[in-house]
């Protein structure tokens, strides 16, 4: 079967950093999405990845391992409206989009 | 700027009611879309695949009477809940698969959040 595992909650402080880790089991591989989710709101699109690397944009950066089927996106400079949950998903070899639970992020002051 | 557009945002309707949610892309032709149902606290759900000038593909335990999906033009999919019910309350997200180059894969509209009384 095809798997996405995150953790379902993390916390953090503001102004810190935190990596949030996204391991996936999937038949096929052609792509990886975070998104970022607020309470009641659709998602929003960070980062999408489909070689192997670092890709940084703003405070926000996107990792991925192909052979190891891991990802990982990191948050600097951590701010009170970075609270959301952060959503990883991959497409796979059908071109659909196979979803991680998400993880829940909580910055405290 | 937006690039797909999903109306109504929100629909307050009784028991019964039919409710249809439109999906549009806005400046490229998108001809797969995407439905998605989420539940407070849930991840995100995947309805159904809406392909233009072709019947939807259904995820397994989606009744394909009660969600009846359209997609006509190569801009436009709706999602019909017929009948619905106070449990087909929820958050529904439409998403366009964008196959332009260097274009972002996918783009998600707003949201409808549809409450059944």
């Amino acid at each position: 079967g095809q798997n996405i595992d995150q953790p379902t909650e993390m916390t953090a402080t503001e102004g810190a950093i935190v990596q949030i880790n996204c391991t996936y089991q999937t038949s096929g591989f052609n792509g990886l999405f975070w998104y970022q989710q607020h309470a009641g709101e659709a998602p929003t699109f960070l980062s999408y990845n489909v070689l192997d690397g670092l890709e940084e944009k703003g405070r926000f950066s996107s990792f991925l391992s192909r052979s190891k089927g891991y990802s990982y996106l990191l948050l600097k400079e951590l701010q009170m409206k970075d609270s959301a949950s952060y959503l990883c998903a991959v497409v796979d070899s059908n071109y659909q989009l196979i979803w991680g639970a998400g993880t829940k992020l909580i910055i405290k002051p | 700027g937006a690039v797909v557009s999903q109306h109504p945002s929100w629909v307050i309707c009784k028991s019964g009611t039919s409710v249809k949610i439109e999906c549009r892309s806005l400046d490229f032709q998108a001809t797969t879309m995407f439905w998605y149902r989420q539940f407070p606290k849930q991840s995100l759900m995947l309805m159904a695949t809406s392909n233009e000038g072709s019947k939807a593909t259904y995820e397994q335990g989606v009744e394909k009477d009660k969600f009846l999906i359209n997609h006509a033009s190569l801009t436009l999919s709706t999602l019909t809940v017929t009948s619905a019910h106070p449990e087909d309350s929820s958050f529904y997200i439409c998403s366009a698969r964008d196959n332009r180059a260097g274009a972002q894969p996918q783009h998600f509209g707003d949201g409808t959040r549809l409450s059944i009384l």
